[in-house]
């Protein structure tokens, strides 16, 4: 099975702007969530796709969205970028099955800086 | 909250030392635990899971973890390391009421294996 991909792997965008990142997951996994990695923060949930609907969401202000297709692909906006912004974005696409043996595989990630 | 702790934030060994990487979380209820590993340049790879059963769980490349409920923690160890062990490796953990897919994670360690 094709691991996890995200495009792109790297991004400059200035201050002020927005930007979209993508992400598909493995062939039959429905959940997808997205962290935000920094050297001081470490890595941060952002939020949970399942079946289009968003199911979790961590504490990022609004400026942070995201959306998921039929296919399970997800996509993450942020808008009105800031310098903190500057990251690196994983994505982990999870086999979450009923008995709660949810077992996340993360992307390489999405490099973002913001001059 | 949930939160994650590892107790040292730089490991600095030499081959074939053992290591032990601390991990304690708080959270009341059920919880699946996880660690991963970033190798330079890498994604993050899951290097083993608790789900329930035998508290002391193997991994990939000669890992291994117990699970010590009564103190919420989930230390990694591995009896002698190679250079080739020299990456961040993080703790997580997910809940299972109500946020599969969400991890939460530590902040990291940081591990160097001198040859």
């Amino acid at each position: 099975k094709a691991g996890v991909t995200q495009t792109p792997r790297y991004l400059i965008k200035t201050r002020g702007q927005q930007v979209t990142l993508s992400c598909s997951p493995i062939s039959g996994h429905r959940s997808v969530s997205w962290y935000q990695q920094t050297p001081g923060q470490g890595l941060q949930f952002l939020f949970e796709y399942f079946s289009e609907t968003q199911r979790n969401k961590g504490n990022f202000p609004g400026r942070f969205s995201g959306r998921q297709f039929s296919n399970s692909r997800s996509e993450m906006n942020v808008s009105t970028l800031e310098l903190g912004d500057s990251a690196l974005y994983l994505c982990a696409s999870s086999n979450s099955d009923t008995s709660g043996r949810t077992e996340s595989f993360f992307g390489p990630g999405t490099r973002l800086t913001v001059l | 909250a949930q939160s994650v702790s590892q107790h040292n934030h730089h490991v600095i060994l030499s081959e074939a030392a053992s290591l032990e990487l601390g991990c304690n979380y708080s959270y009341g209820g059920t919880v699946n635990l996880f660690w991963y590993v970033q190798y330079p340049g890498q994604h993050l790879q899951l290097l083993l899971k608790y789900f329930s059963g035998d508290p002391l769980v193997k991994g990939i490349k000669g890992f291994e973890a117990e699970f010590i409920k009564s103190k919420f923690s989930f230390n990694l160890r591995k009896p002698s390391v190679q250079w080739s062990d020299t990456a961040e490796y993080f703790c997580a953990v997910n809940a299972l009421r109500g946020s599969q897919g969400n991890l939460i994670f530590g902040k990291g360690t940081k591990l160097s294996v001198k040859p």
